[in-house]
């Protein structure tokens, strides 16, 4: 059974650039969070999606950021024009559907973006 | 917003020693969930507790949601060199339509090393 996937693993960006982060979630789950973690720190949540819709977004910046799950394909972390600040590992979860083990989340290895 | 306090934030083990942290919240949690995380990886779940009072066991280890809703402890019995790494402690707040909420809150983290 594979795990929740992430990609690109680690990513470099220069100051102005856009960053996109993928997220596979694991097979039967349909609900996906993205969540950042800063250096020494627990993990914040941004985002949480189902296949095309935004369910929560109260953690997310309201600019520059933006999440999609589409129909098909992974969900995407897009930041656009980034910033110093925004250099951080983001990890992306999925759980099942609704009932029973719902509430338990499955974390991918992470992306870990530097800008510069 | 809601916070957990995670103690202790750091602390050394020694093989063969019994270790445990807990969680605080100024919150009711209707979940509460411990994962493990090594350097550069994502968190793993290790378990996850859905009931007040209720105690779940995962090999050495045993973990409690408290019983006012607003606490959980982990203990690690028997160490092994390998149970380093950071724990964090996470839960669920409860939506309005009953389920969970979707987020999850962390803590900021324990620590846990072996002793020099």
């Amino acid at each position: 059974n594979a795990g929740v996937m992430q990609n690109p693993r680690h990513l470099v960006r220069r100051r102005g650039q856009e960053a996109r982060l993928r997220c596979s979630p694991m097979k039967g789950h349909s609900h996906v969070y993205w969540y950042r973690q800063l250096p020494e720190e627990g993990l914040k949540f941004m985002v949480y999606l189902q296949k095309e819709n935004i369910i929560d977004e109260s953690g997310m910046p309201k600019e520059r950021f933006s999440a999609e799950f589409p129909k098909e394909g992974p969900s995407i972390l897009r930041i656009q024009q980034v910033v110093r600040g925004d250099s951080a590992a983001y990890f992306c979860a999925s759980s099942p559907p609704f009932g029973g083990s719902s509430y338990e989340q499955y974390f991918g290895p992470g992306t870990r973006l530097t800008v510069t | 917003g809601q916070q957990l306090n995670q103690s202790p934030q750091s602390m050394f083990i020694q093989e063969g020693e019994d270790v445990s942290m807990n969680c605080t919240s100024s919150s009711i949690f209707n979940t509460w969930l411990w994962y493990k995380q090594d350097p550069g990886e994502g968190p793993v779940l290790l378990i996850a507790l859905y009931k007040a009072g209720e105690l779940t066991s995962n090999g050495r280890l045993t973990a409690q949601f408290g019983i006012t809703r607003k606490d959980s402890f982990l203990n690690i019995s028997a160490s092994i060199p390998s149970d380093v790494g950071i724990y964090f402690c996470a839960g669920s707040v409860m939506a309005d339509y009953g389920g969970s909420q979707g987020n999850l809150i962390f803590g900021k983290g324990t620590k846990l090393s072996v002793k020099p």
